[in-house]
């Protein structure tokens, strides 16, 4: 089974701070996105990447960015975190014949 | 454009009780059909899914679901739920025009004992 390790399941940050997430799936797949989840908007897509150094914006891209240098890794940064970006943050790794998600790290901006 | 609506935002049933959860799509041709679960503090978990063949599907944990195309629906449903059913259930539908798949908004089930 494919597995999506998201390295933290909380985080608690200051505003302000550069705030990085990180995502790592342990095989060949080409696609990983970026999700965050907040209640009553279902899941958003912030970035996706279908390769490395590649990337493309989601529908809420505004304020974040995103990293990826090794297939298996993707990286998502918040540079200059903000109380509205509290959410559940959610990786993903697949294609259309579906996707295989990390746990979520709910991160909390004070 | 390509879509998913589930209708009910919180559906409450008994435990033992049969479930049904339902998902409608807009979409041109046929679609590939997901069902997710997400417990509480976890990631999404696929239940099952459709591409093609048998319009009834079986997935994991006793859930089903069948494709009724004339109504563009994808509904859940389980003959006995558990306490442990109690989580939030996504359906999606993809491929949209950009090669991803759509999420509904998610319907949060809680079991009464």
């Amino acid at each position: 089974d494919v597995k999506v390790t998201q390295s933290s399941r909380y985080l608690v940050k200051r505003t302000g701070e550069k705030v990085f997430l990180e995502c790592v799936q342990d095989m060949d797949h080409e696609n990983m996105f970026w999700y965050r989840q907040d209640p009553g908007l279902g899941l958003r897509l912030i970035y996706f990447s279908y390769d490395v150094k590649m990337k493309e914006k989601g529908d809420i891209p505004e304020g974040y960015s995103v990293s990826r240098e090794k297939k298996e890794r993707f990286s998502l940064i918040l540079e200059s975190a903000s109380t509205n970006q509290t959410s559940m943050y959610l990786c993903a790794t697949g294609q259309i014949y579906g996707y295989t998600f990390g746990s979520g790290t709910r991160l909390t901006v004070v | 454009a390509q879509s998913v609506t589930q209708p009910d935002i919180h559906i409450t049933v008994s435990e033992g009780a049969s479930l049904e959860l339902r998902c409608n799509y807009s979409y041109g041709a046929t679609p590939y059909l997901f069902w997710y679960v997400q417990s509480p503090g976890q990631g999404l978990q696929l239940l099952l899914k459709y591409f093609s063949g048998d319009t009834l599907v079986q997935g994991i944990k006793g859930f089903e679901a069948e494709f009724k195309r004339s109504q563009s629906s994808f509904n859940l449903r389980k003959p006995s739920v558990h306490w442990s059913d109690a989580a939030e259930y996504f359906c999606a539908v993809g491929p949209n025009r950009d090669d991803k798949i759509i999420f509904g908004k998610g319907t949060r089930l809680h079991i009464l004992p």
